[in-house]
C-alpha cells in the first residue's frame, strides 16, 4: 500500500506570498493528483502529472519521480484561495487512488 | 455537459434503513468511484467500478453495495444504516483508471441518527 504524506497539515499566509505544499509517498506511482477543496464545497481537479511541471495561472505543480516527491506552488496568494489541498496517487498498474490528509490553506488579506 | 450529478445533497436516516444515493455522469468516463470523507481521515475508496457491470471493493467496503448496470450511473446502497456511517460522500469519475483527471460530485452530507 502507498503511503502518501502531505506536509504541512495546517498553513496561514498573508496576501500575496508564495506557498508551497508538499506531498511525498512510498511507492512508484502512475500518477499523482492535486485536487482542491473549498469549506463546505466539492472537490475540483487541478492537475494531474506524472513527470515534471505543469502550470495554470498561478498555481504550479512538479513532480519528481526519483525522489518520490511533489510540489503545489501558489504564485502572489489570494484569501480565494483558502481551501484544502488534496495529494493522491495511483500506484503503477493499479486501479485505485490513495489520497494524503489534505493540506488547510488560509490567506489572510 | 452537467458533469457527475450526485444526489441528494443531504439526507438524514434512521439506524436500520436504508437508501441509495445516486451518482451519474455524462462524459462517457469508464471508470467511477464512492469515497466518504470524514474528520481527519481524507478520503477512503468505498467501491469502484472500471466498466459497466464490473466493481470492486475499495479500503472501506462494508455496510455499502454498488451496482453498474450503465456507463453512466454508479449508485450507492447503504443496505442498513449505522450511525459510524455519518459522513460527507462524494462520486467521482474519470476517462479511464490509468491516468486521466477525476471529476467530483458535489457530495452527500449524510446523518444516520
Amino acid at each position: 500500500k502507498n503511503e502518501v504524506e502531505q506536509s504541512p497539515q495546517n498553513l496561514t499566509a498573508q496576501e500575496g506570498e508564495f506557498i508551497t505544499i508538499n506531498c511525498s509517498y512510498s511507492v512508484g506511482i502512475s500518477a499523482l493528483h492535486w485536487l482542491q477543496q473549498h469549506p463546505g464545497g466539492g472537490i475540483v481537479s487541478l492537475f494531474m502529472l506524472s513527470s515534471g511541471k505543469k502550470k495554470h495561472g498561478r498555481l504550479i505543480a512538479t513532480i519528481n519521480i526519483q525522489e518520490k516527491h511533489s510540489s503545489l506552488h501558489i504564485t502572489a496568494s489570494h484569501p480565494r484561495d483558502s481551501a484544502v489541498y488534496i495529494c493522491a496517487v495511483r500506484n503503477q498498474g493499479a486501479q485505485k487512488l490513495v489520497f494524503g490528509q489534505g493540506t488547510r490553506l488560509t490567506i489572510n488579506p | 455537459n452537467a458533469g457527475v450529478t450526485q444526489t441528494p445533497k443531504f439526507q438524514v436516516l434512521k439506524t436500520g434503513q436504508s437508501m441509495t444515493l445516486q451518482c451519474a455522469q455524462d462524459m462517457n468516463h469508464e471508470y467511477m468511484s464512492w469515497y466518504r470523507q470524514d474528520p481527519g481521515m481524507g478520503l477512503r475508496l468505498i467501491h469502484y467500478s472500471v466498466g459497466a457491470g464490473i466493481t470492486d471493493q475499495g479500503e472501506v467496503p462494508n455496510g455499502y453495495n454498488v451496482s453498474r448496470s450503465t456507463t453512466e450511473d454508479f449508485p450507492l446502497r447503504l443496505l442498513s444504516a449505522a450511525p459510524s456511517q455519518t459522513s460527507v460522500y462524494f462520486c467521482a469519475s474519470s476517462y479511464n483508471h490509468r491516468g486521466s483527471p477525476l471529476h467530483f460530485g458535489n457530495g452527500t452530507r449524510l446523518t444516520v441518527t
